[in-house]
């Protein structure tokens, strides 16, 4: 059973608001990712965390934040949201083995901004 | 060169059929590779995994890789309306490196 969560599942904002998007995971990984996918597009890597207290910028340029204060927690602020945003929103955990196993993924976040 | 690179599709076979699913990638350096499905609307599924050489074998799923190629597939037998979806391949380099996907190809199994 996939034990990553992600709130909101659908959001729908107006131009200018803050957001978060929240991240949890109750598998113990370390390793944690955001990604974004537009409809029909790849899946593009934004941000990434190899432990608390870590976080890293992905391959794509995004204007939103990450923080890693908990383990099981990796939240995604958006602190002015624009129409350019409007995206699905897909968090993923990475077991802590010496290999690597795949990710696991959440169920996602739509958000519609207008 | 994207780094992993798959035919976007669509895919069509009819149902009972084997579907075939490429993929190649352009680092050398990788060393494990992954099959995932993502239907639509939804966040992408784990359903393949491989490291080495050869063929490995899940129920109607195959994944085939072949390093020397920078090749690796998925066949499934038996194709079900429900394995109507898109299957991405996802290329890592180990265990502290980030996945890398590709696009993605869609497959459509026609009853």
């Amino acid at each position: 059973e996939a034990d990553i969560y992600q709130t909101p599942r659908y959001l729908v904002i107006g131009t200018g608001k803050k957001i978060t998007l929240e991240c949890s995971q109750t598998m113990g990984h370390d390793k944690m990712y955001w990604y974004q996918q537009d409809p029909g597009m790849e899946l593009h890597l934004i941000h990434y965390s190899y432990g608390v207290n870590s976080t890293e910028k992905g391959d794509l340029s995004s204007e939103s934040t990450v923080s890693r204060i908990r383990t099981e927690h990796f939240p995604l602020t958006l602190e002015s949201a624009r129409p350019s945003h409007t995206s699905q929103y897909l968090c993923a955990s990475s077991d802590p083995g010496p290999g690597n196993y795949g990710y696991t993924f959440g169920s996602g976040t739509r958000l519609t901004v207008v | 060169q994207k780094e992993v690179e798959q035919n976007s599709g669509p895919l069509s076979v009819p149902e009972g059929a084997i579907a075939s699913l490429n993929c190649t990638y352009s680092d050398r350096g990788s060393q494990s590779f992954f099959w995932y499905r993502q239907y639509s609307g939804k966040s992408p599924e784990l359903i393949m995994s491989i490291y080495s050489n050869g063929d490995k074998e899940d129920g109607r799923f195959t994944a085939q890789l072949n390093k020397a190629s920078q090749y690796v597939s998925l066949l499934i037998r038996d194709s079900q309306p429900s394995d109507s979806a898109t299957y991405l391949c996802a290329v890592s380099k180990g265990s502290n490196y980030k996945l890398t996907f590709g696009k993605g190809t869609l497959l459509t199994v026609n009853p």
